[in-house]
């Protein structure tokens, strides 16, 4: 019962590098979410999908790129990685249950120097 | 737009007391859920009890249970009986429900538990 995959766990990028942080979910959810967070910020929302093929952005959406190809696969690329975007990303899913709380993966911690 | 916030960046409770954890929103929507997320040291991100706003009764989960004042837009999360198991940050979470639903978190309130 695998629930929401984040690779890699930790990665350090240098300035002007780029990355994709993969994300796959088990679970047939509908709805995917991209979230960061910094110390003492809480999780902002960088990107969501409600679907295969439907993305929108978020609170924090520049410097970063997400598509959905896929029901299961939700990747969030970083382009030119900025010291700014050093943070612990999280992806989460949510079925299309009203009830239905999101579940998250455990997390990327990206340092970026 | 929505926006929650916890003005308690970190708290303090002695074993087997209880605690508060505060929680305003911000909404002119009359339909929405609202969730207490734990995070413990390990990063995973738990979900401890969620609330519909519809319904006037506060939701409960074993010693976990929250106060909801919709007028006041309001939403505290009591623990009793604090355990160490209970250190961790917690997060108050809005959602909204409609078709786009964003998950909007507060900034988090980090519980130590005193032995």
């Amino acid at each position: 019962n695998a629930g929401v995959t984040q690779t890699p766990k930790f990665r350090i990028l240098k300035i002007g590098q780029s990355m994709t942080l993969q994300c796959t979910q088990d679970m047939n959810h509908n709805y995917m979410y991209w979230y960061r967070q910094d110390p003492g910020m809480g999780l902002k929302l960088i990107y969501y999908s409600v679907g295969a093929g439907i993305t929108d952005k978020g609170e924090v959406p520049n410097g970063y790129n997400v598509s959905r190809s896929t029901t299961e696969d939700f990747p969030l690329r970083l382009e030119l990685a900025a010291p700014s975007q050093t943070s612990v990303y999280f992806c989460a899913s949510r079925g299309g249950d009203r009830l239905t709380e999101a579940f998250f993966g455990q997390g990327t911690r990206l340092t970026v120097v | 737009a929505q926006t929650v916030t916890q003005s308690q960046p970190e708290m303090s409770v002695q074993e087997a007391e209880t605690v508060t954890l505060s929680c305003t929103y911000d909404t002119s929507e009359s339909d929405y859920y609202l969730f207490w997320y734990k995070q413990p040291p390990s990063r995973q991100m738990i979900l401890v009890i969620r609330q519909e706003a519809y319904k006037q009764q506060n939701a409960t989960e074993n010693r976990f249970s929250v106060n909801f004042q919709k007028a006041a837009k309001s939403f505290s999360l009591k623990i009793s009986d604090s355990q160490l198991g209970d250190a961790a940050m917690y997060f108050c979470a809005y959602r909204r429900l409609i078709r786009d639903d964003k998950i909007i978190f507060g900034k988090g309130t980090r519980l130590h538990i005193l032995p």
